[in-house]
């Protein structure tokens, strides 16, 4: 069974620059995470899709970042314009009523 | 909100010795509690989860203990290897594919 695959692995860009980035979930997983990682700490969670609808994005911070997941299935994170503080590990996860499998996330630098 | 505390912050072991971690947490709604071992890197991997209806739970050399009343549980390590040298996390939930919140986690160092 293929695990959760996230693209691209590693992004550099200016401060006021677009980014995506691209998570494709377990085969049937119906529930999609979007975390956001800071060295040394947790993963925070900032999007919650059940199947296409997102059920919590109340940690999502709407003026920059937007998120999308057509269909059910691909998810693409978006933020515009990135700022220094958004550098930090993007981490999509999926699960099936029970364990949240993670992909291998993103990690952005913002110069 | 739920808020998970997680100690220490780093905990070094000689090999073949016992590692504990502890965490707390505050909303007594919570009923499910993944532990997670990152390595340097690399995603966070399950393994081990308790729910709120058992006390104890074991896979081999970890074990995982909660105690509703005192809101807190525990990651039990025995016969440590050098390969559990890694970041371990807990996190509470009030549901398994609910938002898990996350304690700051613990490094684990296993000394030869």
């Amino acid at each position: 069974e293929a695990g959760v695959v996230q693209s691209p692995r590693y992004k550099i860009i200016e401060k006021k620059q677009p980014v995506a980035f691209w998570c494709n979930p377990i085969s049937g997983h119906n529930t999609l995470y979007w975390y956001r990682q800071n060295l040394g700490q947790g993963p925070e969670l900032l999007i919650r899709y059940e199947n296409e609808e997102a059920v919590d994005d109340s940690q999502l911070p709407k003026d920059r970042f937007s998120a999308e997941r057509l269909k059910g299935v691909d998810s693409t994170l978006k933020i515009q314009p990135a700022e220094l503080g958004d550098s930090a590990v993007y981490l999509c996860a999926s699960s099936l009523g029970g364990e949240q499998f993670f992909g291998p996330g993103t990690r952005l630098t913002v110069l | 909100g739920e808020n998970v505390e997680q100690h220490p912050s780093t905990l070094s072991v000689q090999e073949g010795d016992s590692a504990v971690i502890k965490c707390t947490y505050s909303d007594s709604a919570s009923n499910y509690f993944p532990w997670y071992k990152q390595e340097l890197g690399k995603r966070p991997q399950l393994i081990i989860d308790i729910r709120s209806n058992v006390g104890e739970k074991k896979d081999q050399r970890i074990a995982v203990t909660l105690n509703k009343t005192a809101k807190h549980f525990s990651l039990h390590i025995t016969e440590t290897q050098p390969e559990d040298s890694a970041v371990y996390f807990c996190a509470a939930s009030k549901r398994s594919n609910y938002q898990l919140i996350w304690g700051a986690g613990t490094k684990l160092i296993i000394k030869p």
